[in-house]
C-alpha cells in the first residue's frame, strides 16, 4: 500500500528555521516525483515545488523560489521541505503528494500544520 | 502562467441533485486536467485525471469532460459524502489549481 506520512504539527517563531518531512512507503521512492503544496487557512491549494528522489532534481514555483528548499533522502525514502527564515505568512497546512506519470497527484500525505507567531 | 478559473465559487444543492462545476483555463491545456475533492482538515483526493478518466475507486457518479480551455466535473446524483470543496488542476505547463468550488447542502 502506497503511503506518505508527514511529520507532526510545528509551532515556530518568526526568523526560525524548520524542516518538515514526508516519508514514503509501498512503492519505489526513486521512481516518482514528490510535490509540495501549501494551503493557507481557509484558502486554496498552491504548488510550491517538486523533487525527483532518483537524482535529487528539484524545481520550484516562481512564487516560492528562494523561499524554501525541497530535498529528498533516498536512504530513508523521505522528502523534505525546509525554511531558513520563517515568517508569519508561512502559517499554513503543507501537503506532500506523489506525482504519477503525467502530472497527476495520486497519493497525498496527511498534511503538516505550521504555525508561525511571535 | 496558466490561470484556472472555477465557477461557481459556492454551490448549494440537495441530495440526489445533478451538479456541474466548470473550470476554464487561460490558454489551451489539451486534456491535461485533474479534479480533486477535499474535505476540511484532509488532503485532496484525486477524482478525475486527463480530463475524463475516473480514478480507480472513485464512484461512477463522478464524471469529467472537456478539452482545450473549458472543462466540467459532473456529479450525477449527490450523496451526503459529496459535500466538500472541489479543485481543478492543470498540468500542461507546470501546475496550477483553480480557486475551488465549495459544495454545500441546500
Amino acid at each position: 500500500e502506497v503511503q506518505l506520512v508527514q511529520s507532526g504539527a510545528e509551532v515556530k517563531k518568526p526568523g526560525e528555521s524548520l524542516k518538515i518531512s514526508c516519508k514514503a512507503s509501498g512503492y519505489s521512492f526513486t521512481s516518482y516525483w514528490i510535490y509540495w503544496v501549501r494551503q493557507k487557512p481557509g484558502k486554496g491549494l498552491e504548488w510550491m515545488g517538486i523533487v525527483y528522489p532518483g537524482d535529487s532534481d528539484s524545481r520550484y514555483s516562481p512564487s516560492f523560489q528562494g523561499q524554501v528548499t525541497i530535498s529528498a533522502d533516498r536512504s530513508n525514502s523521505t522528502a523534505y521541505l525546509q525554511w531558513n527564515n520563517l515568517k508569519a505568512s508561512d502559517t499554513a497546512m503543507y501537503f506532500c503528494a506523489r506525482q504519477r506519470t503525467t502530472g497527476v497527484f495520486d497519493y497525498w500525505g496527511q498534511g503538516t500544520l505550521v504555525s508561525v507567531s511571535s | 502562467d496558466i490561470q484556472m478559473t472555477q465557477s461557481p465559487s459556492t454551490l448549494s444543492a440537495s441530495i440526489g441533485d445533478r451538479v456541474t462545476i466548470t473550470c476554464r483555463a487561460s490558454q489551451s491545456i489539451s486534456s491535461w486536467l485533474a479534479w480533486y475533492q477535499q474535505k476540511p482538515g484532509k488532503a485532496p483526493n484525486l477524482l478525475i485525471y486527463d480530463a475524463s478518466y475516473l480514478e480507480s475507486g472513485v464512484p461512477s457518479r463522478f464524471s469529467g469532460s472537456g478539452s482545450g480551455t473549458e472543462f466540467t466535473l459532473t456529479i450525477s446524483s449527490l450523496q451526503p459524502d459529496d459535500f466538500a470543496t472541489y479543485y481543478c488542476q492543470q498540468y500542461h505547463t507546470l501546475y496550477t489549481f483553480g480557486q475551488g468550488t465549495k459544495l454545500e447542502i441546500k
